[in-house]
C-alpha cells in the first residue's frame, strides 16, 4: 500500500472550516483513499473514503486531486468535539488498514 | 444499523496468565472481523482477520491467538501473557468479502500486564 505523507499538527478556531491535507505520491490506480479519527482512549472512527472522485457525507468532505498524488480532508465548520488525530491512509486490494502517525487537530474555542 | 461491542473495557492481568478477548457484532450478517493492537506510542497493527466462521488469517506471528465459534463473534486468545502484550486491542468489521468497504472499530479493551 502507498505511503501516506501528514503535517504532525494543526489547529483551527471552532466554527472554522479545517482543511487536513495528505500526500500519497505512490498511490496506485486501485487504491482507495480513506480517512478515520482516533479520539485519546476511544477506537478509530471512519470518516470517508474515495477512489477517484470527491465525496460528501455528513461528516466531511474529501477532495481528491485529479492526478490522486494528494487529498484535502475538510471539516466543514469545526467544533471542540472534532479535536482528535487524523489519519489518512491508503489501501488496495488487502484487508490490511495501516495506520500511520497522523494530523493531531486541536480545535480552540 | 450495526454495532460492535467489545469487553471488557480494562484489563489487567499477570505476566503468565490467560487472555480471551470477546468481540460481536450486531446488525449484519458474514462481516469480516479485525483483531488490531496499538501499543502505547505506535500506529495500529494488524494481528488477525477473518472472512468467514473458522476461517482465520494471522498477520503476525506472535503469542497470540483469534477464534471465530459465530458468525459475529471473534475471539482473542492468549494461554500465557508476556508483559509485550500490553496494549489497547481494537476489534473491527467491514461488509463481507468487499476489500474497499471501510472497517469499523470497537470502543476496544486495554489490557495491562503486571
Amino acid at each position: 500500500d502507498a505511503k501516506t505523507t501528514q503535517p504532525p499538527s494543526m489547529d483551527c478556531a471552532e466554527g472554522r472550516a479545517a482543511n487536513l491535507p495528505c500526500n500519497h505520491s505512490t498511490i496506485s490506480g486501485n487504491e482507495y483513499v480513506y480517512w478515520y479519527r482516533q479520539i485519546h482512549s476511544q477506537g478509530p472512527q471512519y470518516i470517508i473514503h474515495g477512489l477517484k472522485n470527491n465525496e460528501t457525507n455528513e461528516m466531511a468532505s474529501l477532495i481528491i486531486t485529479e492526478d490522486r498524488k494528494s487529498s484535502t480532508l475538510i471539516l466543514p465548520h469545526a467544533t471542540l468535539r472534532d479535536t482528535a488525530v487524523y489519519y489518512c491512509i491508503v489501501r488496495g486490494s488487502n484487508y490490511k488498514l495501516t495506520f500511520g502517525k497522523g494530523t493531531l487537530l486541536t480545535v480552540n474555542p | 444499523s450495526q454495532t460492535i461491542h467489545q469487553w471488557p473495557a480494562t484489563l489487567v492481568q499477570p505476566v503468565g496468565s490467560p487472555l480471551s478477548l470477546e468481540c460481536t457484532v450486531e446488525g449484519t450478517s458474514n462481516p469480516n472481523l479485525y483483531w488490531y493492537r496499538q501499543a502505547a506510542g505506535r500506529g495500529l497493527q494488524l494481528l488477525f482477520y477473518s472472512v468467514g466462521i473458522g476461517q482465520i488469517s494471522s498477520e503476525v506471528p506472535q503469542n497470540l491467538s483469534a477464534s471465530r465459534p459465530q458468525d459475529r463473534q471473534f475471539i482473542l486468545s492468549s494461554k500465557k501473557l508476556l508483559l509485550s502484550d500490553s496494549g489497547f486491542y481494537l476489534c473491527a468489521w467491514s461488509v463481507h468479502q468487499s476489500v474497499d468497504q471501510p472497517q469499523h472499530f470497537g470502543d476496544g479493551t486495554r489490557l495491562s500486564i503486571l
